[in-house]
């Protein structure tokens, strides 16, 4: 069965560079009826969707991060990586990567559910 | 869009009957999903289409709702179901949201 792992430092300086990988076992990402995402939870808050992409090339993400946001994909090792540039306090959170349902619509395809996610890493952003 | 879940704590018995809300600041049609979280843990699909229930969920569970306004039923809640739930949009093209959560503990 298909597992998603995150990997990561767990603390961050403030202004600098947080960067992610999500590994893919058990299976791949060059699937037609999925979108690959990342979604992050800050301590005792809800969730947040930082952004997903699909394996083509097409990627999204959420404008309240405006363009600190990157995501990119290494096929060859299987797995997918998220940055978030000019970290702050406020990115403090565990960060989990997930798959998300592709529904194929007349208006054209649109993300979905999110159907599998992996364990979840923290990230602490601190001096 | 934004999604307003309530109650925000539930205290409830092993048996009882719980119901969630979930309310959208405008129609999602049913493109509506409920997750369950359980401490230092990822959540898990249990809904989605607002009423599709996910293979391996117990029947216990149930969705239903349209529009603005969803709810996530429990018919009869057992030990393993104290955990908070999230509700989830996907209508939009632009962002998915989720609910703040709905905590549900032990009475």
């Amino acid at each position: 069965q298909l597992q998603l792992r995150e990997s990561g430092p767990g603390l961050v300086k403030p202004s600098e560079t947080l960067s992610l990988t999500c590994s893919v076992s058990h299976g791949s990402f060059d699937s037609n009826n999925h979108y690959w995402g990342w979604i992050r939870q800050p301590p005792g808050k809800e969730l947040e969707w930082i952004g997903s992409f699909y394996y083509s090339g097409s990627s999204y993400h959420n404008p309240s991060l405006k363009s600190r946001v990157t995501m990119s994909v290494d096929t060859s090792k299987i797995q997918f990586a998220l940055m978030l540039t000019s970290v702050t306090a406020a990115d403090t959170a565990v960060y989990f990567c997930a798959r998300q349902s592709r529904i194929v619509t007349v208006r054209g395809p649109r993300r979905g559910v999110f159907d599998l996610w992996g364990q979840g890493t923290t990230v602490i952003v601190s001096s | 869009i934004q999604m307003t879940q309530s109650p925000s704590t539930l205290s409830a018995s092993v048996g009882d009957r719980v119901i969630i809300t979930c309310r959208a600041s405008q129609s999602v049609s049913t493109w509506l999903a409920w997750y369950q979280q359980k401490p230092g843990k990822a959540p898990n699909l249990l809904i989605s289409q607002a009423s599709t229930l996910q293979g391996g969920v117990p029947s216990r569970f149930s969705g239903s709702g349209s529009g603005t306004q969803f709810t996530l039923t429990i018919s009869s809640l057992q030990p393993d179901d104290f955990a908070t739930y999230y509700c989830q949009q996907y209508n939009t093209y632009s962002v998915e949201t989720f609910g703040q959560g709905t905590k549900v503990e032990i009475k």
